[in-house]
């Protein structure tokens, strides 16, 4: 079984400029989280999507926004790229038990110059 | 603010012997604590959770404590194997919230031969 896949898993970007992820979760989950991890920091949540549907969001500036198809794959995307927005962005999915374990992809790192 | 925390930024510790890492929170709604593991260049893996309505749970040589009175969880891994060297996170779950986990900043473990 495939695990939650994530493009690209590296990028450079300047900016101003705008990024846009994927990522593909486990067949048969329905949810994608997305996670901002920062160098001294811990992970931080983004959002959730279930069924084509944002389930929560996190306290991120608007900039951040994302999408969920109805094959369950996820993308988000980053408008007017700013230096701290420079991180890796982990994308995890889940089907249950309703235990909060999560499957994380390896992740998609983004340099901002 | 942050909800939930790990103090300690590093452990090292000797092959053979039992690591502790610790994480505290505040949040007396968190109804599922979890731990993860994660090499560099790679996505966080599923160590072990526990439920809050529980004070111990044991996986082979992982072992999660929790303290509802003083917010304290720990991990135990006993014994230590030089495999074992990773950032540990400490996540925490508001009950419902599956997709939603609120994440220390890491301890990384280095476990020496």
């Amino acid at each position: 079984k495939a695990g939650v896949t994530q493009t690209p898993r590296y990028l450079i970007k300047t900016r101003g400029q705008q990024v846009t992820l994927s990522c593909s979760p486990i067949s048969g989950h329905r949810s994608v989280s997305w996670y901002q991890q920062t160098p001294g920091q811990g992970l931080q949540f983004l959002f959730e999507y279930f069924s084509e549907t944002q389930r929560n969001k996190g306290n991120f500036p608007g900039r951040f926004s994302g999408r969920q198809f109805s094959n369950s794959r996820s993308e988000m995307n980053v408008s007017t790229l700013e230096l701290g927005d420079s991180a890796l962005y982990l994308c995890a999915s889940y089907s249950g038990p309703n235990t909060g374990e999560l499957f994380f992809g390896e992740g998609s790192r983004l340099t901002v110059l | 603010d942050q909800q939930v925390k790990q103090n300690s930024p590093s452990l090292s510790v000797q092959e053979g012997r039992i690591s502790i890492l610790n994480c505290d929170y505040t949040n007396s709604m968190f109804d599922y604590f979890l731990w993860y593991k994660k090499y560099p260049a790679e996505g966080p893996t599923f160590l072990i959770s526990i439920s809050s309505i529980k004070d111990k749970n044991e996986d082979g040589r992982f072992t999660v404590f929790l303290n509802k009175s003083a917010k304290h969880l720990s991990l135990h891994i006993v014994p230590s194997q030089p495999g074992d060297s990773a950032v540990y996170f400490c996540a925490a779950r508001e009950g419902g919230s599956q997709g939603n986990l609120i994440f220390g900043k890491g301890t990384k473990l280095s476990v020496k031969p």
